[in-house]
């Protein structure tokens, strides 16, 4: 069955860099969009970046964009997510999801998640 | 961005009530709307895609509807396990968004 796992959550500085991994199985990485969404400690959910299936473009959201980097490695079946120049806004778990198969952004699998800290 | 808001924030309805969750976006989404189920301390979970398509494995209690701008989740009759909170999220544009969530508890 579809399992998502992410690891490489922990506390970091505000400034530093931190990367997420998300390491897939029960399907191909290559076959599938898959976005990052994360959520503040209490609050709701904010979608931060994706990679479609052929990588043919990524995007991002504005709070993240040109200190996040979303990519993938097929052979490992894995999604990475390089944070730079982070910010305590940042502070979150992160999930790692898979877009369903349907047509659209929705999201039908998600991983357990990761707590990022950034705090000084 | 397309903003999306959620009505009520909060509800305490009794077991076996009908309870009816709506969503507002900002522009309209054709049918580009999901619904999502995220218990304490859990990851959310896929209940309803293109505004009333039921996830495969979801209790059929559960059912969405509307178009354009204005959407609804329903449950038909609540049950213990259905507490939890519930976003709505358009997928029309990027970038996605979720709505704020409505927390469901029991009277």
């Amino acid at each position: 069955q579809v399992q998502l796992v992410e690891s490489g959550g922990g506390v970091v500085q505000p400034g530093r860099s931190l990367r997420l991994s998300c390491a897939a199985s029960g399907f191909s990485v290559s076959n599938y969009a898959m976005h990052w969404v994360r959520q503040s400690p209490g609050k709701g959910l904010e979608w931060v970046a994706v990679i479609p299936y052929d990588e043919t473009y990524k995007n991002y959201a504005d709070s993240v964009k040109g200190r996040f980097t979303i990519s993938r490695d097929s052979s490992k079946n894995t999604m990475y997510l390089q944070m730079n120049s982070l910010k305590r806004e940042d502070s979150a778990v992160y999930y790692c999801t898979r877009e369903g198969a349907d047509t659209g952004s929705y999201i039908d699998h998600w991983g357990q998640g990761t707590l990022v800290t950034v705090s000084s | 961005d397309i903003q999306m808001t959620q009505s009520p924030s909060t509800l305490s309805p009794s077991v076996g009530d009908r309870v009816t969750i709506t969503c507002r976006a900002s522009q309209s989404l054709n049918s580009w709307l999901a619904w999502y189920q995220q218990k304490p301390g859990k990851a959310p979970n896929l209940l309803i895609y293109k505004a009333s398509r039921l996830e495969s494995g979801v209790p059929s209690r559960f059912s969405g509807s509307g178009f354009g701008t204005e959407f609804t989740l329903t449950i038909s009759s609540l049950q213990p396990d259905d507490v939890a909170t519930y976003y709505c999220q358009q997928y029309n544009h990027y970038p996605l968004t979720f709505g704020g969530g409505t927390k469901v508890e029991i009277k």
